[in-house]
């Protein structure tokens, strides 16, 4: 069965401090892994897409990788506002298409 | 723009008593999905819909349903909801399973 582990449970960070989360996966066939922001109360927000090991994505102060075996979303420089749950997710085979298996998710929090 | 909309934000139901919620879309995608998510776990899925084809997954309880009467309109039923289906309920939409799906806001259910 494929499973998605993510690290740490919680997450607290001073405004410009550094930090990675971690996803690890285990899936029978890599069809894409997905990170995902989600503020309280609202659905999740797709932040990006990676389908093989050595690619790498970048969005404004988010860096995403992958390996065989992991992903990480480095976050550099955090601010305030990026304080939210970040959730990783693999597509699962289906009988039709595919499915998003999720992690339980990284509860970030930024401090000013 | 193009969205996933969730009516209502917030659901109280009593207990035992039926529930319907609803999810539309104007991404014009051929396949929705029903999550539910409880407090700081991952999003499991629930069902979908690919194209008119029911999909449900082995472990969800009878007591959920889901009607979709067209490509842009997907419910959730609860027959009979417990203090246990308390959670946020989230619609999601792909283009046949491919990529990264779009998800509304969730409705919030409490059950009292």
């Amino acid at each position: 069965e494929d499973q998605v582990t993510q690290s740490p449970e919680a997450l607290r960070l001073q405004e410009g401090e550094s930090s990675s989360l971690n996803c690890s996966y285990t899936v029978s066939g890599l069809r894409g892994l997905f990170w995902y922001r989600q503020d309280p109360g609202k659905g999740p927000e797709f932040l990006f897409t990676l389908y093989s090991a050595g690619e790498e994505k970048e969005k404004e102060r988010l860096k995403a990788t992958l390996t065989k075996k992991e992903s990480f979303l480095h976050i550099t420089a955090p601010k305030p506002e990026d304080s939210a749950t970040y959730l990783c997710a693999v597509h699962s085979l289906m009988e039709y298409g595919n499915k998003l298996v999720f992690g339980a998710g990284t509860i970030l929090r930024v401090k000013s | 723009d193009a969205m996933v909309i969730q009516n209502p934000r917030y659901q109280v139901t009593q207990f035992g008593k039926p529930v319907t919620l609803s999810c539309s879309q104007t991404l014009n995608h051929n396949v929705m999905y029903w999550y539910q998510q409880k407090s700081s776990q991952a999003p499991k899925l629930l069902f979908h819909y690919y194209d008119k084809d029911f999909n449900n997954e082995a472990d969800t309880p009878d007591n959920f349903q889901s009607r979709r009467p067209n490509t842009s309109f997907c419910f959730l039923d609860i027959r009979s909801p417990g203090l246990g289906d308390a959670a946020m309920y989230l619609c999601a939409t792909s283009s046949s399973g491919q990529g990264g799906y779009t998800f509304g806001s969730g409705t919030r259910l409490t059950v009292v």
